[in-house]
């Protein structure tokens, strides 16, 4: 079955410190993924892709096919890192469906 | 206003009422979304529909009814909705080239509540 899993639904680091937000897939395939993040009262938006392998507010994120993850890292929080941050997955015989996580509220402490 | 738009924000609704969601998209995608965001859970996809014709139901209650008139605008019409339905409604569009899928543009959501 396909399937995104977020292990952490909190997870709470100090400014500076850096930040891993892991996400699993399940998929026999070759999927897409990406990430998402909702701020607060703002609307839900993508982050980054696999494909693009670029870094998008210092974020960054390494698709280990081996190990099926997609963990998004950044060396250094920052206050308005805080958000809750979503892992999704696109199968590559689908050209629509997002499978997601359940999500990652993120909170940055000065 | 560019981008996805949902109205309206908010909506409480009794059990017997018929109501309507709408979404508006300006982005000249072709594909549009139906998802809903619960407390403490995944969001789940309700419906997808592709240059107006519905390509996916999730197996969606059928007190739950799409419309995609055209490629801009889609609805959901909500009729006889248990109290569990309550959830955040959202709306998003994208544009599905062959085999890449380029990302998706959310609404800020429709807040429902059922009374």
């Amino acid at each position: 079955a396909q399937r995104v899993t977020q292990p952490e639904k909190l997870l709470s680091v100090f400014k500076g410190a850096p930040v891993e937000l892991k996400c699993n897939y399940s998929y026999s395939g070759s999927p897409e993924l990406f990430w998402y993040v909702q701020y607060s009262r703002q609307r839900l938006q993508l982050l980054l892709r696999h494909i693009s392998r670029e870094s998008i507010k210092g974020f960054t994120a390494d698709l280990n096919k081996g190990e099926t993850s997609f963990h998004l890292k950044k060396p250094f929080a920052q206050e308005e890192d805080s958000a809750m941050y979503y892992c999704a997955l696109t199968p590559m015989d689908s050209n629509y469906q997002l499978i997601w996580g359940a999500g990652t509220k993120l909170i940055i402490k000065p | 206003e560019t981008g996805v738009t949902q109205t309206p924000r908010h909506l409480v609704m009794g059990m017997t009422n018929k109501k309507s969601l709408k979404c508006e998209q300006h982005l000249g995608h072709n594909a549009m979304y139906w998802y809903k965001q619960s407390a403490k859970k995944p969001l789940e996809l309700m419906f997808v529909y592709n240059f107006k014709e519905q390509t996916e139901n999730n197996s969606v209650p059928s007190r739950f009814s799409p419309e995609c008139p055209n490629s801009s605008h889609l609805f959901l019409h909500l009729h006889t909705l248990q109290p569990e339905d309550s959830a955040l409604y959202l709306c998003a569009s994208s544009q599905a080239r062959g085999a890449v899928n380029t990302e998706a543009f959310f609404g800020q959501g429709t807040r429902l509540t059922v009374v």
